[in-house]
């Protein structure tokens, strides 16, 4: 079942926070995210499992609620190039993943 | 660039035509998945492969779709009987994930550029 993303979109000045939300109704193993610009693949950005292990870049961080399969990424002092659209990948069992709706993040000067 | 090869890059055809995708994963990895992706939307899940098994094919997946991994390298998107409705990007990612307990997927996926089909 498709994970629920909120906000759809955001605009945010460079320098400017935002959060993106990511919630299933199916008991989750892991979560991903990714981010997608406009005509390129989506790239890898974290990776949250049950039980806490988490992987990713440096500047990227993210939360995973196992009780209320919820998982948040954090975007702060964001910068231009953060600007594309962003989706969380859901992984219930057996390991392929779900990916959400995307939320579109502009970042503007 | 990511690794992960897709070819054509760009596929136009005419309704009721067959098509072709192929995928080259990363080498090493074990695990490769087809997804397609129109405008405005996340990538829709339509099946994936652990080396050359199939482990499973999204429900709503026409008949006309088929997919292999014949060796556990590369892979192919068999559309037949091309459909309107069948156009859009065609993504291709591969992983390599570590079995654990029920053999979850615990790495991260590699996409390749798509292809893109275009059903006249």
């Amino acid at each position: 079942q498709q994970p629920v993303q909120s906000p759809q979109a955001v605009i945010l000045r460079e320098g400017e926070d935002a959060v993106i939300n990511c919630s299933s109704s199916k008991a989750l193993y892991s979560v991903h995210w990714y981010r997608q610009k406009h005509g390129e693949a989506p790239v890898f950005l974290m990776i949250l499992l049950k039980g806490g292990e988490q992987k990713g870049h440096e500047k990227i961080s993210a939360s995973f609620n196992e009780k209320k399969q919820q998982s948040s990424l954090y975007l702060t002092a964001s910068q231009l190039s953060y600007s594309g659209t962003y989706f969380c990948g859901t992984d219930q069992q057996g390991g392929k993943l779900i990916f959400g709706q995307g939320t579109e993040l502009s970042v503007k000067p | 660039d990511t690794g992960v090869s897709q070819n054509p890059r760009h596929k136009i055809t005419k309704r009721g035509q067959n098509v072709t995708f192929r995928c080259d994963p990363i080498s090493e990895h074990n695990r490769l998945y087809w997804y397609r992706q129109t405008l405005g939307q996340g990538p829709e899940f339509l099946t994936y492969f652990q080396n050359e098994a199939q482990l499973e094919k999204s429900r709503l997946l026409s008949d006309r779709f088929s997919a292999e991994r014949p060796k556990g390298s590369f892979s192919t998107l068999e559309i037949q009987r091309t459909e309107q409705g069948d156009s859009a990007m065609y993504l291709c990612a591969s992983s390599l994930a570590r079995q654990e307990g029920m053999g979850r997927n615990t790495g991260e996926l590699f996409f390749g550029e798509g292809s893109r089909l275009t059903v006249l």
